[in-house]
């Protein structure tokens, strides 16, 4: 059982390059969220999708877009990498979403390093 | 906007002592509050969560309070032991036009030394 998949799990990029970090999931799940992790100031969302078709801006969009291609698959996508964005970032999955909440579902993280 | 306030940022016992970890929220409208445990190099696990209509919830050495007046929950490890050791997030919901989104605490490393 798969779960949350993350790809790649390391990148390193120079400033200005874009790239794509993609997550599959294979819970039947309707909610997805892409989340950095930076020392000191935990987990913050960038985007989430609370289903199929939707998508919603977090706490720090800027500089990222998102992409809900199928229930399965949500990518972020960095269109013009800068050093600030060198992070860890995690995809999750929940199976609900919108008004109601439970547990979510994390992959094993993509490490980002912008030179 | 919406915060999670954690304390405190590290933790040091000695195994077989308690460890407590507290957060406070600010959105009165959160009703769910989640506790991860995160591993070296893995993405967070949930180890534990309470709803807004329960005041205490246990399982075997690890419980949860909440104190929704004070807005504010805490994490209690029992008997901790070496494998205890991690990074703790707590997290409450907030609430924008109606949908529910996770806000995450920074997050308490513990370390259980044998």
């Amino acid at each position: 059982n798969a779960g949350v998949t993350q790809t790649p799990k390391f990148q390193v990029l120079k400033t200005g390059q874009s790239m794509t970090l993609q997550c599959a999931q294979d819970m039947n799940h309707n909610s997805m969220y892409w989340y950095r992790q930076d020392p000191g100031m935990g987990l913050r969302l960038i985007y989430y999708s609370a289903s199929e078709g939707t998508t919603d801006k977090g706490e720090v969009p800027n500089g990222y877009n998102v992409s809900r291609l199928n229930k399965r698959e949500f990518s972020l996508r960095l269109e013009s990498a800068a050093p600030s964005q060198t992070s860890v970032y995690f995809c999750a999955s929940s199976p609900l979403g919108g008004t109601a909440t439970g547990e979510l579902f994390f992959g094993e993280g993509s490490r980002l390093t912008v030179l | 906007g919406e915060n999670v306030e954690q304390h405190p940022s590290t933790l040091s016992v000695q195994e077989g002592d308690s460890a407590v970890i507290k957060c406070t929220y600010s959105d009165s409208a959160s009703n769910y509050f989640p506790w991860y445990k995160q591993e070296l190099g893995k993405g967070p696990q949930l180890i534990i969560d309470i709803r807004s209509n329960v005041g205490e919830k246990k399982d075997q050495r690890i419980a949860v309070t909440l104190n929704k007046t004070a807005k504010h929950f805490s994490l209690h490890i029992t008997e901790t032991q070496p494998e205890d050791s991690a990074v703790y997030f707590c997290a409450a919901t907030a609430t924008t036009s109606g949908t529910y989104k996770y806000i995450f605490g920074t997050g308490t490393r513990l370390k259980v030394l044998a």
